[in-house]
């Protein structure tokens, strides 16, 4: 059975450090795999989405890497600000399909100013 | 830009009311989802529908069912709320015509069952 791990649970940084977070899955056999972003209390905003046939997926100052071998995707955010502050989740689709997500239990990320 | 709605941001509840969580979605898209999301649980799907009428079970279908009349709506009934469905409901709507299988987000209802 799939499994999706996010370490760390919760992280702080200061402002205008690059970070990255990690997303792990059990099973590398997937169709695609998502980032997300959630304010507090708020619904999933997309970030990015790789597909199980590319490596990285860049959006401004956001980059996700995907290495299915190793069950492993990061999530780099270049020169963080405040407004980052977020949860942010990373999601494995297991088939081409819509039921079979798994989502990951997130990252509380806190950029210090 | 798609806009999935819910009806209600925060909702407190007295165990054994029967509650109904409304979602609509404007962009004309086949699936709806309805998932809960639980602190070190992650987001689990409760059910989805992929059309007028239809749905299917997802993960954790006890204790709920759902109701798709027209397509930019889909609801969620807890016939009998229960403390142990105190949760984040989140709503979310896709297109079939799709390679991506992108779901879009409504802002989430904190349900409280007390």
């Amino acid at each position: 059975k799939q499994e999706v791990t996010q370490i760390p649970a919760a992280l702080s940084v200061p402002e205008g450090e690059n970070l990255v977070l990690n997303c792990s899955f059990t099973d590398s056999a997937i169709y695609n795999l998502q980032w997300f972003r959630q304010d507090p209390g708020k619904g999933l905003t997309s970030l990015l989405l790789i597909q199980s046939s590319q490596r990285e997926q860049t959006s401004g100052r956001l980059n996700a890497s995907l290495d299915k071998s190793s069950g492993r995707s990061t999530l780099y955010i270049a020169a963080s600000q405040p407004g980052d502050s977020a949860t942010y989740l990373c999601a494995v689709r297991e088939s081409a399909s819509y039921d079979k997500v798994i989502f990951g239990p997130g990252t509380s990320l806190s950029v210090i100013p | 830009d798609v806009k999935v709605t819910q009806s209600s941001r925060y909702l407190v509840k007295r165990t054994g009311e029967k509650v109904f969580l409304e979602c609509v979605q404007d962009m004309d898209h086949e699936n709806m989802f309805w998932y809960r999301q639980d602190p070190g649980l992650g987001l689990r799907l409760i059910y989805f529908s992929y059309d007028v009428k239809m749905k299917e079970k997802g993960d954790i279908p006890e204790g709920y069912s759902v109701s798709r009349e027209k397509k930019e709506r889909f609801s969620l009934i807890l016939e009998s709320a229960s403390t142990n469905q105190t949760s984040m409901y989140l709503c979310a709507s896709g297109s079939t015509g799709t390679t991506t299988y992108e779901q879009y987000f409504g802002p989430g209802t904190r349900l409280t069952v007390t």
